[in-house]
């Protein structure tokens, strides 16, 4: 199966909270799964990426938290900005690179 | 650095009529894909070369051929575009550093298919 799940569909933070998106697959041969941040009317942004043989991998306020044997991660922002409203897909690679995405999180961070 | 330039920005096409959705990229890379958005629907890879002169079918393929022949171009054809084409189709490049897969988008073109 080469789907990727996640949830929420859409996200209302407020400001300094904190953001979860979730996602979750089934192909084990998944070995690479990037987050990426698309703004409104732009391509997508690699924002961080984790390989499963790493439980956590942080960078600033954003941090991905990978759970093999469950075959879930999720995306952590620490103290949420506007700046931070987005759409925010997960995503599994395999076989060399081709990406799978998930189906977005719309989040949006209120003052 | 021009990175991923995809044209048109915009377009409407009538039911029946063909297109080319042109895609360049000026980073040298030997990875190139084709992905539509829809709603709600994330990123659906459409077609994906992994150098010139060799394409591959994605997960939504039908209605739809890609050629590769230099390593910076790789256009995207409908052929008899139907409603169901409607979407925002973008091209991407990508190189492989430490590990981390840099892949990198173009703007991205708005197809409307009436």
């Amino acid at each position: 199966q080469q789907q990727v799940k996640q949830s929420p569909q859409s996200l209302i933070v407020q400001k300094g909270g904190i953001s979860i998106i979730n996602c979750a697959y089934e192909n084990t041969a998944f070995d690479y799964f990037p987050w990426y941040q698309q703004f409104p009317g732009k391509g997508p942004a690699l924002l961080i990426a984790i390989r499963p043989d790493v439980s956590e991998k942080k960078e600033g306020r954003f941090t991905i938290s990978f759970n093999k044997s469950a075959k879930q991660f999720s995306l952590h922002i620490m103290d949420s900005q506007p700046g931070d409203s987005a759409t925010y897909f997960c995503a599994a690679s395999y076989q060399g690179g081709k990406l799978i995405f998930g189906q977005g999180t719309e989040l949006s961070v209120k003052p | 650095n021009a990175g991923v330039t995809q044209t048109p920005k915009f377009r409407i096409l009538k039911i029946g009529q063909s297109m080319t959705l042109q895609c360049t990229q000026d980073m040298n890379h030997n990875y190139m894909y084709w992905y539509r958005q829809d709603p709600g629907m994330g990123l659906k890879l459409i077609y994906y070369s992994v150098g010139a002169g060799i394409t591959d079918k994605g997960e939504v393929p039908n209605g739809y051929n890609v050629s590769r022949s230099t390593t910076e171009d790789f256009p995207l054809r409908l052929e008899l575009a139907a409603p169901s084409q409607t979407s925002v189709y973008f091209c991407a490049s990508s190189y492989v550093n430490r590990g981390t897969q840099w892949l990198f988008f173009g703007s991205g073109t708005q197809l409307s298919v009436l």
